[in-house]
């Protein structure tokens, strides 16, 4: 079974510019959550979808992050215009609809803000 | 408010010595969820263990060790005989249910040197 894939590993931009992130769940995996860590600070939580409608947005720190999980699937965030402390490495993960389930998270997007 | 204090920033170990993370939780959830987290330099984050709040066994996975004490808010973590590839940061974590975003700690780094 493959994990959480996200794409791109790393992304340097210029301040100003858009990034689009993408993360692809594990199939199968209803709830997708976004978390980032900026540099020498803590893993914070963004947002968690529920398939396409978005549970919880309660972390998305500015109208600048635009968050999407079209037909329940893979999800993107954007971030436009992007600033400088916006660098970090940004986490998704996902879980199944079960209670058993555990959020497995993937290798992360390193965004570098120039 | 839900917070996790990880008070080691950093820390360095001779290789086959024994090494404990310090975790500290606040929550006023009376069910409540514990997590490590291994973040090896690649990158991604590797789920290592979940406690619910109503077990306080303490728990043993090979050379890892978990001691989970309700009455000071701790959920320290133990490597016995650590190996090098042990290097790492180490995240504990905290999340209200298991449907709930998950609180992080800010990690420590830890160093296994040969």
């Amino acid at each position: 079974e493959a994990g959480v894939t996200q794409f791109p590993s790393h992304s340097v931009i210029e301040k100003g510019q858009t990034v689009t992130l993408r993360c692809d769940p594990i199939s199968g995996h209803d709830n997708l959550y976004w978390y980032r860590r900026v540099m020498g600070k803590e893993i914070k939580f963004l947002l968690h979808f529920v398939k396409e409608s978005k549970q919880d947005e309660s972390g998305m720190p500015n109208n600048r992050f635009l968050a999407e999980r079209t037909g329940g699937t893979y999800s993107t965030l954007k971030v436009q215009p992007a600033e400088l402390e916006d660098s970090g490495v940004y986490f998704c993960a996902s879980r199944p609809d079960s209670f058993l389930g555990e959020q497995y998270f993937g290798p992360g997007t390193r965004l570098t803000v120039t | 408010a839900q917070k996790v204090t990880q008070a080691q920033t950093e820390i360095s170990v001779v290789e086959k010595e024994d090494v404990t993370l310090d975790c500290v939780y606040e929550t006023r959830d009376t069910t409540y969820y514990l997590f490590w987290y291994k973040q090896p330099p690649s990158g991604e984050l590797v789920f290592l263990i979940r406690r619910n709040s109503f077990d306080e066994q303490n728990e043993i996975s090979g050379r890892y060790s978990w001691n989970f004490q309700k009455s000071t808010s701790s959920f320290n973590f133990t490597i016995t005989a650590s190996q090098v590839v042990d290097s790492a940061v180490y995240f504990c974590a905290l999340s209200a249910n298991r449907d709930d975003k998950i609180i992080f700690g800010k990690g420590t780094r830890l160093h296994i040197l040969p």
